[in-house]
């Protein structure tokens, strides 16, 4: 199975613009996560998906969106970027049937805000 | 709150030495917990959870309630157990949101 898939890998944009990242799941899973990963913050999760609804939400601004299509695919969205907003964004998909899964994550889009 | 703490940014050892990396965390409920591990130029990938009572690549952990840890052990570490270690605990109710600690760099020495 293919595993996993991010797109764009690289990204960089000016402060005040709007991005958005892609995600692929493995084929199966409804279940898609995102997470920010800092070198200050470490790990931090978004948001979560499954079967086009968010399930679960992080503690981050409302700058912050993102949504999931039909087949599964994932996009995340973040308007008027920030500098502290330059990070690493992962996303991650499971089959999504029960709760503590394993998660098999993408290897990242990194962002950086000039 | 939940909470998961690594207390170590870095661990390093030599080859053959045992490894401890600490893990604690804070919850109210029954704790789900996982390990991941990120090796250099690769994605993160789970390592092992503690439901299911396994050793992966001869690691294990764990869970003690009474001191709420879960640390991550090896008797004998190896070069290429040389990576970003992760603890991460599941934040419980229908979702798959795992909270993170800011990871372990563990490096092995030859």
């Amino acid at each position: 199975k293919a595993g996993v898939t991010q797109t764009p890998r690289y990204l960089i944009k000016t402060r005040g613009q709007q991005v958005t990242l892609s995600c692929s799941p493995i084929s199966g899973h409804r279940s898609v996560s995102w997470y920010q990963q800092t070198p200050g913050q470490g790990l931090q999760f978004l948001f979560e998906y499954f079967s086009e609804t968010q399930r679960n939400k992080g503690n981050f601004p409302g700058r912050f969106s993102g949504r999931q299509f039909s087949n599964s695919r994932s996009e995340m969205n973040v308007s008027t970027l920030e500098l502290g907003d330059s990070a690493l964004y992962l996303c991650a998909s499971s089959l999504g049937r029960t709760a503590q899964e394993t998660q098999y994550f993408g290897p990242g889009t990194r962002l950086l805000v000039l | 709150a939940q909470r998961v703490t690594q207390p170590e940014k870095l661990l390093s050892v030599f080859k053959g030495a045992p490894v401890e990396l600490k893990c604690n965390y804070s919850y109210s409920g029954s704790p789900e917990l996982f390990w991941y591990v990120q090796y250099s130029r690769q994605r993160l990938q789970l390592l092992l959870r503690h439901i299911s009572r396994e050793s992966i690549k001869g690691f294990t952990a764990d869970l003690n309630k009474g001191e709420t840890s879960f640390h991550l052990k090896k008797p004998f570490a190896q070069e290429e157990d040389s990576a970003m270690y992760y603890c991460a605990l599941w934040d419980g109710g229908a979702t798959n949101k795992l909270i993170f600690g800011t990871g372990t760099l563990l490096a092995v020495q030859p």
